[in-house]
């Protein structure tokens, strides 16, 4: 069975804290994607890799960065946190390059900035 | 640009009725198409995908979508609701990269 793990369920943070958020995929998927998920708003992109060490950014990249050292693991980094950035975000793997690939997506991580 | 767009935020239903929740986009050629389910604390899950074809798509939990290319729509349905069914759910469009591009949710509600 397709599995996405994110680290925590919940976190509570201080604003300018150094925040990372993991999330780990078992299929051996080459793309993986980090979304926030805002009432009235969605799912937004923030930021997504398709490889090792590759990364691009999404719609909303800034005050974020993202880290792939290795394939099953895409990391999560909110450099000095703020109180707008308190959100739900999901993390989601796929297979290929290719379109209409089907994302899997891990539980979500609920952010609260203080 | 392309766009999707989710019409009703909110939905009421009584169990045993039906359901339809509506799904526009914008794009110049047919995109795929997906829509996921979202329960209460939950990551999504997919529903069902459209990539050609059949233009009448069957997915899990006994619910299906119709590609509409006259009207660029892609309306999910299920013929009777559960009280399980609550939950908010996503349309969302794949342009022929990795990415997809979501709506803002149709959140439903089950009343007995």
């Amino acid at each position: 069975d397709v599995k996405v793990t994110q680290s925590s369920r919940y976190l509570v943070k201080r604003t300018g804290e150094k925040v990372f958020l993991e999330c780990v995929q078992d299929m051996d998927h080459e793309n993986m994607f980090w979304y926030r998920q805002d009432p009235g708003l969605g799912l937004r992109l923030i930021y997504f890799s398709y490889d090792v060490k590759m990364k691009e950014k999404g719609d909303i990249p800034e005050g974020y960065s993202v880290s792939r050292e290795k394939k099953e693991r895409f990391s999560l980094i909110l450099e000095s946190a703020s109180t707008n950035q308190t959100s739900m975000y999901l993390c989601a793997s796929s297979q290929n390059r290719v379109g209409g690939e089907t994302q899997y997506f891990g539980p979500g991580t609920r952010l609260l900035v203080l | 640009a392309q766009s999707v767009t989710q019409p009703d935020i909110h939905i009421t239903v009584s169990e045993g009725a039906s359901l339809e929740l509506r799904c526009n986009y914008s794009y110049g050629a047919t995109p795929y198409l997906f829509w996921y389910v979202q329960s209460p604390g939950q990551g999504l899950q997919l529903l069902l995908k459209y990539f050609s074809g059949d233009t009448l798509v069957q997915g899990i939990k006994g619910f299906e979508a119709e590609f509409k290319r006259s009207q660029s729509s892609f309306n999910l349905r299920k013929p009777s609701v559960h009280w399980s069914d609550a939950a908010e759910y996503f349309c969302a469009l794949n342009f022929g990269n990795e990415k997809l591009t979501f709506g803002t949710g149709t959140r439903l509600t089950i009343i007995p």
